[in-house]
């Protein structure tokens, strides 16, 4: 119950598409979403986060789409660019953010 | 901000050596998490404090592994008599601990146990 399933793990598209990355929960529990990027070598960075109570967060161009009854939720990168290539995690966590769960993460290639 | 620092950056090791890590926070913060990556996975929790109380230790991976935080600054994570398997990157995370305040990760500790 404490699994977050991501797909696709890899994902190729071309610069100023959109890319869309899913992701499946179950534990009715977690209230808080999170996305993280991360580069080779580095850790992984915060993206953008969404609580249950509202069902889309948008930050430039990345938005989070949520959907409560499904237990879905999904990265929208709007424009893709080759700096956007990353490999991305979505995370789960009921406690405020305290212990995360994370998805497996998918590979993202934006090609120039 | 310096941001999340960890020491050393890589470590090989031979089984059955300990082998110790250290993660510096972020000044201002006073909860510290450890975070294991393995290769083509996303990071798995480990153990977390707030200030130097360790509130979570249940998902140590086994009791080989251990946490400190003596003075609620820096963090120490061991790891006894190594394993094949425990080779990973093993990540630190620090946050302000109010309400959903970001994890802020530093970039790792990867360990190669030979």
């Amino acid at each position: 119950q404490q699994q977050v399933k991501q797909s696709p793990q890899s994902l190729i598209v071309q610069k100023g598409g959109i890319s869309i990355i899913n992701c499946a929960y179950e534990n009715t529990a977690f209230d808080y979403f999170p996305w993280y990027q991360q580069f080779p070598g580095k850790g992984p960075a915060l993206l953008i986060a969404i609580r249950p109570d509202v069902s889309e967060k948008k930050e430039g161009r990345f938005t989070i789409s949520f959907n409560k009854s499904a237990k879905q939720f999904s990265l929208h990168i709007m424009d893709s660019q080759p700096g956007d290539s990353a490999t991305y995690f979505c995370a789960a966590s009921g406690d405020a953010g305290n212990m995360l769960t994370f998805g497996g993460g998918t590979r993202l290639m934006v090609k120039p | 901000d310096t941001g999340v620092s960890q020491d050393p950056r890589h470590k090989i090791t031979k089984r059955g050596q300990n082998v110790t890590f250290r993660c510096d926070p972020i000044s201002e913060h006073n909860r510290l998490y450890w975070y294991r990556q393995t290769l083509g996975q996303g990071p798995e929790f480990l153990t977390y404090f707030q200030n130097e109380a360790q509130l979570e230790k249940s998902r140590l991976l086994s009791d080989r592994f251990s946490a400190e935080r003596p003075k609620g600054s820096f963090s120490t994570l061991e790891i006894q008599r190594t394993e094949q398997g425990d080779s990973a990157m093993y990540l630190c995370a620090s946050s302000s601990g109010q309400g959903g305040s970001p994890l802020h990760f530093g970039n790792g500790t990867r360990l190669t146990v030979t």
